[in-house]
């Protein structure tokens, strides 16, 4: 079985321009999450969907994120215009149910980097 | 606010000996806490788990303690391989919220064992 698939894996970019990063979670996950991960730290959750619908992005940074999950499956996640406190690495995880007992399947990452 | 810390960023053990690593949390709320192993380049994976019902989870040569009154928990590899080299990240929710899957990480603890 694929595990969760995210593009790109690496992304250098100038400050100010858009970004965007795709996930494919598993097949049959409806739960799907957007962490950022600056370096030395956790993850943090940035957005949780549920199907199509965003059940928690109380931590994306609305000003200049954006997050889609158009048909319940596969999700963009954007950032226009990209800072260089954005640099991180940006996980997407998968579930099936978001329930608390549901275990969350990581992908990669996409490592963003800001000049 | 931190709510759950690593307070070791790195552990460093002979092959075959106990790793011990550790967390603490400050919201009384939590009452589900989970352990994730991450190698490099690779996404978090699912590790164990203990509910606050319990004070000792064991699989394996893992086993996780909790101890609510101190808001503490442990995780312990006996005997520890080189393969268990990564980083672990402590994770915890509060089952009782309207956000049950969300989880809070610490920073991170970096294992490495010695052949």
């Amino acid at each position: 079985e694929a595990g969760v698939v995210q593009s790109p894996r690496y992304k250098i970019i100038e400050k100010k321009q858009p970004v965007a990063f795709w996930c494919n979670p598993i097949s049959g996950h409806n739960t799907l999450y957007w962490y950022r991960q600056n370096l030395g730290q956790g993850p943090e959750l940035l957005i949780r969907y549920e199907n199509e619908e965003a059940v928690d992005d109380s931590q994306l940074p609305k000003d200049r994120f954006s997050a889609e999950r158009l048909k319940g499956v596969d999700s963009t996640l954007k950032i226009q215009p990209a800072e260089l406190g954005d640099s991180a690495v940006y996980l997407c995880a998968s579930s099936f149910g978001g329930g608390f007992y549901n275990e969350q399947f990581f992908g990669p990452g996409t490592r963003l980097t800001v000049l | 606010d931190q709510q759950v810390k690593q307070n070791s960023p790195s552990l460093s053990v002979q092959e075959g000996r106990i790793s011990i690593l550790n967390c603490d949390y400050t919201n009384s709320m939590f009452d589900y806490f989970l352990w994730y192993k991450k190698y490099p380049a690779e996404g978090p994976t699912f590790l164990i788990s203990i509910s606050s019902i319990k004070d000792k989870n064991e699989d394996g040569r893992f086993t996780v303690f909790l101890n609510k009154s101190a808001k503490h928990l442990s995780l312990h590899i006996v005997p520890s391989q080189p393969g268990d080299s990564a980083v672990y990240f402590c994770a915890a929710s509060a089952t009782s919220s309207s956000n049950t899957g969300k989880l809070i990480f610490g920073q991170g603890t970096t294992l490495q064992v010695k052949p």
